[in-house]
Parts: structure tokens; sequence; C-alpha cells
């Protein structure tokens, strides 16, 4: 199973873009990246999902290297609301008895005004 | 769209007790996954089930806990008997084979004394 190693902790002010990135160097073939993001009392909510080079949705861009041994979320402009822990997971995207989607410490990205 | 659906939210309970937490996934996932989180050891995932069958419960931290999926629509987490450090958020994770991304319930905050 792939671990992967995220900052502790982030700061960023309202308005900035914020970059999260995640390590995974034993990340396999078969395996996704999917980030989620954890509000306090709340379980966590997935965000984006990936494979390789990049991909955007509404709310956040995920860029993967080619080697894939990393990979970086996006979050552009900031609010406070977007103060949470954010996860990321490398696993296979089909269940199966190997989808062991494992969270690793996450990263509490703390906005201020 | 219902969600997860957990039950208790909350339990408080004495040292020796029975816990259950049950589960309600979404309709139509075949994955469902039970997790639990704590200040000191983050998410971990406890077991996980396909199409109702446990494939894996490595997770599960000592015989007291066991989990059933009886059917596509309900599971069960039991904790027999509990004890104070098995105070956490234990929370339900369901996805579709394929889909790759997990739905969680708002979680059962236990409080074993």
């Amino acid at each position: 199973l792939a671990k992967t190693t995220q900052p502790i902790s982030m700061d960023s002010y309202e308005g900035q873009e914020v970059n999260i990135t995640c390590s995974h160097n034993n990340i396999a073939t078969n395996d996704y990246i999917t980030w989620y993001q954890q509000f306090p009392s709340q379980g966590p909510r997935f965000i984006i999902q990936g494979y390789k080079t990049k991909v955007t949705n509404e709310v956040a861009s995920l860029f993967i290297p080619a080697d894939r041994k990393s990979s970086t979320l996006s979050l552009p402009r900031v609010s406070l609301s977007d103060t949470a822990v954010y996860y990321c997971l490398v696993g296979e995207r089909y269940g199966g008895a190997t989808n062991k989607l494992i969270f690793g410490t996450g990263t509490l990205l703390a906005v201020q005004p | 769209d219902a969600g997860v659906i957990q039950s208790p939210r909350h339990e408080v309970t004495e040292m020796g007790q029975e816990v259950t937490l049950r589960c309600k996934p979404i309709s139509g996932h075949n994955s469902l996954f039970w997790y639990r989180q704590t200040m000191m050891r983050g998410l971990e995932l406890l077991i996980y089930f396909n199409n109702n069958v446990p494939i894996d419960d490595s997770g599960m931290p000592e015989d007291r806990f066991s989990a059933k999926m009886p059917n596509a629509s309900f599971s069960t987490l039991k904790i027999q008997p509990s004890e104070p450090r098995d105070s956490a958020v234990y929370f339900c994770a369901s996805s579709a084979q394929g889909a790759g991304e997990l739905f969680f319930g708002e979680g059962s905050r236990l409080t074993v004394l």
C-alpha cells in the first residue's frame, strides 16, 4: 500500500491560492490519487481524484507529475470556510480485495482574514 | 438522496457495556467502510466490505470488535466489552464500485467512561 506524506499544517489568507503537496513514492500502477476535506465534527468529503497530469473541477485542481510520486492540490482564492483538514489518499479506484483506502495524517489548512 | 446514515450520533456508556453502532449506506453502493478517528491516531480503517462480504478486517483492534453486514442496506459495528480507550468518533462510508469516491456519514461519537 502506498503511504502518503503531507505537511502537518499550512497557513493562508483569504483570497490567496493554496497549494498542498502530497508525496507517495510507492504509488502502484493501478492507484489513483484522491483528496478529501474534513471539517470539525463532520466526516471527510471528496474533493477531487486523478491518475496523471491535471484534473480540475469547480472546487480545486489536482496536478500530478509524470512519475506520479507526488501530487499537488490547488485551491484557488481560499476563503475562511476553506479552513479544514485535507487528506491525500492513494488506492485502486475500482473495488476489490486491494481497495483499502488509508488516510494519512492530513494537512490542517488555516485561512485567516 | 439521504446519504450515509449512522446511529446513534452520540453515545455515552460505561466500561464493560456492549456498544452497537449502525450504518445505512447509500442505496446502490457496493462497498462499505468503518473508520475510527481519534486525536492521537487520526482516521483508522477498521474493516471494509464489498458486496456484503468482509474483505479486510486487519484494522479491527482486537476481538472485542466485530462488524457485520447482513444485507446491502445495513451494517453494524459492535464493541463488547467496551473500554475507555475505545472512545472515538466512528465513521461509516460507502462507495459505488468503480467510482472511487467515498461518501461518509456524520459519525457516531462514542464515550466510554
